[in-house]
């Protein structure tokens, strides 16, 4: 099984900043990782899959990079919006599909 | 408007069994993959059963192999998860889940229904 370790595991900005959520998977996954956002009392959402495709109606201050063991998704001028926690999941070596264990990013 | 809704999440007893329900609609049911994901209270998003768009093939996470059970009626436009020997770390929130295009992530999710596993 694929074990993803996100990193921090909590973020707290300011309005404006770029915020750098690192993931990093047990083993090679090639370039099939994607992000997802979830805000409280909702169900995820699908932001990025295969490293930098992002999904219909997500806006481009979300973005992608990565290959291998070694992702990152990169919020670029945060918006209060943007306040969620945040999952990274691959799909190369399954089953089982499996997510990170989350990074909160709070908006100050 | 794309829409997935869970239902059949109650309370039950240890060793007991449940058939949770997804009811899908706004998109072409059979053109695609659904998947159902569990959370735990607190916890982050588990991946628990992918079935194919035919219903031929299915996968399952190794804690539920050999007690789920994922079908799909695409007639109906139904997705089910028939859960048995229910253990009270089955306990979560239970979501049914639309796959994307690349089959194995997921791009449209239901709200969830809560399986509650105590005595």
């Amino acid at each position: 099984e694929v074990v993803l370790t996100q990193s921090p595991a909590t973020l707290s900005l300011s309005p404006g900043d770029t915020a750098t959520i690192s993931c990093r998977a047990s083993q090679s996954v090639r370039t099939y990782l994607g992000w997802y956002q979830q805000k409280p009392g909702q169900a995820p959402r699908l932001l990025i899959s295969d490293v930098s495709e992002r999904a219909p109606g997500i806006p481009g201050r979300f973005s992608g990079s990565g290959s291998g063991t070694d992702f990152t998704l990169t919020i670029s001028s945060l918006e209060p919006e943007d306040s969620a926690v945040y999952y990274c999941q691959q799909r190369s070596n399954w089953p089982p599909l499996t997510f990170g264990g989350g990074t909160k990013v709070e908006i100050k | 408007e794309v829409q997935l809704v869970e239902s059949g999440g109650v309370v039950v007893q240890p060793g007991g069994s449940l058939r949770l329900s997804c009811a899908a609609s706004g998109f072409t049911f059979d053109d695609f993959a659904m998947h159902w994901v569990r959370q735990a209270p607190g916890k982050g998003p588990e991946w628990v059963s992918q079935i194919s768009w035919s219903g031929s093939d299915t996968y399952y996470a190794p804690s539920v192999r050999g007690r789920f059970t994922i079908s799909r009626d695409n007639t109906r436009n139904f997705l089910y998860l028939q859960m048995s020997n229910l253990r009270p770390e089955d306990t979560a929130l239970y979501y049914c889940a639309k796959g994307s295009y690349d089959v194995s992530y997921m791009d449209v999710w239901g709200k969830g229904t809560t399986v509650t596993v105590s005595s």
